[in-house]
């Protein structure tokens, strides 16, 4: 089934100390998302690339990047961690950047910070 | 700027009985209304969307939403509740660039279904 992969399902990492989450996607869509979620919140967009083309939204932390490599898979980085970026991370796709297109989302990775 | 209001942020329901979780938006354009479904520790899954056409709109797993506009709602409806649609549910209204599209999510509705 084409589907939208993320990995790792749970993350833990220490304060500070980098991470990467990874998202794959064999719907071959041209766009896709990072999404934050904290606990009892709606997800918040984090980034989104058209092919390989990218936005961040004006409010995301620079202690967040994204990469594209190319155009199954999507990694968000974050540099230095803090307690308050423990979260549910959010990959999801879309076959175009529409406003009518549906998005695909994945499992998430949960991250925890110690 | 768009906004979405989800009136509720807990509702509770006996199996079997009729859901009804609430949606209201604001929009200087006509919107694309878009309701997701949120298992636990899962991602969110689209249950139905609105786009144009047939303000009725029929979706996933016995839900339906009627767009209307005079009243800027897009409320979700099952008949029967089951266990199974134990759950939260966000509304979305969506907005696009040349990047990408935006929803703008309103902050949810926890369902429980009591047996």
């Amino acid at each position: 089934d084409a589907m939208v992969i993320q990995n790792p399902r749970y993350q833990v990492t220490q304060f500070g100390k980098p991470v990467t989450l990874s998202c794959s996607q064999t719907l071959n869509h041209n766009v896709m998302y990072w999404y934050q979620q904290k606990s009892s919140q709606a997800p918040k967009l984090l980034f989104h690339y058209y092919d390989k083309d990218f936005n961040n939204e004006a409010d995301t932390p620079d202690n967040f990047q994204s990469r594209r490599p190319n155009t199954s898979f999507c990694f968000l980085d974050i540099r230095s961690p803090g307690l308050g970026d423990a979260a549910m991370y959010l990959c999801a796709t879309s076959r175009g950047p529409g406003d009518t297109d549906t998005q695909y989302f994945g499992p998430g990775t949960r991250l925890t910070v110690l | 700027a768009q906004s979405v209001t989800q009136l509720g942020s807990h509702v509770s329901v006996s199996e079997g009985a009729l859901v009804l979780l609430r949606c209201n938006y604001s929009s200087s354009v006509p919107p694309y209304l878009f309701w997701y479904v949120q298992y636990p520790n899962q991602g969110l899954q689209l249950l139905l969307k609105y786009t144009t056409g047939a303000t009725l709109v029929k979706g996933i797993n016995g839900f339906e939403a009627e767009f209307k506009k005079s009243e800027t709602s897009f409320h979700l409806t099952k008949p029967s509740a089951h266990m199974s649609d134990a759950a939260e549910y966000f509304c979305a209204v969506s907005e696009s660039d040349n990047y990408g599209q935006n929803f703008v999510f309103g902050p949810g509705t926890r369902l429980s279904v009591l047996p």
